[in-house]
């Protein structure tokens, strides 16, 4: 099966810089997603990482080690508004036969705090 | 990016009956799936919808209880079935694009009295 870990909760201060980090332990893996995900509304998509290293985007950078089975996402300058749930996802499967899946982790409740 | 529609946004619905939930996306899209998120939680992979063919159900998930059709590349449909207040969630319709990023339609609030 796929498992995937990540903090339940963390707190920032706005202006800040926090890293939200993601374990998994899968087979046939194929990328990692971030999603980030206000109360109430639907993930939105915020990173897709297929190969090791950092890309970064704006604010919001993330980083994978594919050996490691890691990953973080790292929020720079933090805002009230990114208050909100950080959700890792594993793309996983085999090509052949056009398996594909995408698992969820618990999500992390991010609280920013002036 | 693909935009997603789904019908209804939300309903409160009797125990023993069935709702049945429509996901439309603006383009065509190979991989698309179901969620559901109940409250407080992550998501959980109910099945993946195959166009033309029967869904592939997760494990916990069954064919009677969530019916699903795709009859295109662009529409499917979730039907939760028999309906009792577990299955009381958000479902989520999703869809993975040609270059692997993946969308989420708004979500259906479902509510079993």
């Amino acid at each position: 099966g796929q498992n995937i870990d990540q903090p339940t909760e963390m707190t920032a201060t706005e202006g800040a810089i926090v890293q939200i980090n993601c374990t998994y332990q899968t087979s046939g893996f194929n990328g990692l997603f971030w999603y980030q995900q206000h109360a109430g509304e639907a993930p939105t998509f915020l990173s897709y990482n297929v190969l090791d290293g950092l890309e970064e985007k704006g604010r919001f950078s993330s980083f994978l080690s594919r050996s490691k089975g890691y990953s973080y996402l790292l929020l720079k300058e933090l805002q009230m508004k990114d208050s909100a749930s950080y959700l890792c996802a594993v793309r996983w499967g085999y090509h052949s036969g056009g398996y594909q899946k995408v698992t969820f982790g618990t999500g992390t409740k991010l609280q920013v705090i002036p | 990016s693909a935009v997603i529609s789904q019908k209804p946004s939300r309903d409160i619905c009797q125990r023993g009956t069935s709702l049945t939930i429509q996901c439309q996306v603006d383009s065509q899209v190979t991989m698309m799936f179901w969620y559901r998120q109940q409250p407080g939680q992550s998501l959980t992979l109910i099945a993946t919808a195959n166009q033309g063919s029967e869904a592939t159900y997760e494990s916990g998930f069954v064919i009677d209880k969530f019916p699903i059709s795709r009859p295109n590349l662009t529409f499917s449909t979730l039907t939760v079935s028999n309906m009792s207040p577990e299955d009381s969630s958000i479902y989520l319709c999703s869809v993975l694009d040609r270059v692997y990023e993946q969308y989420f339609g708004p979500g259906t609030r479902l509510t079993v009295t």
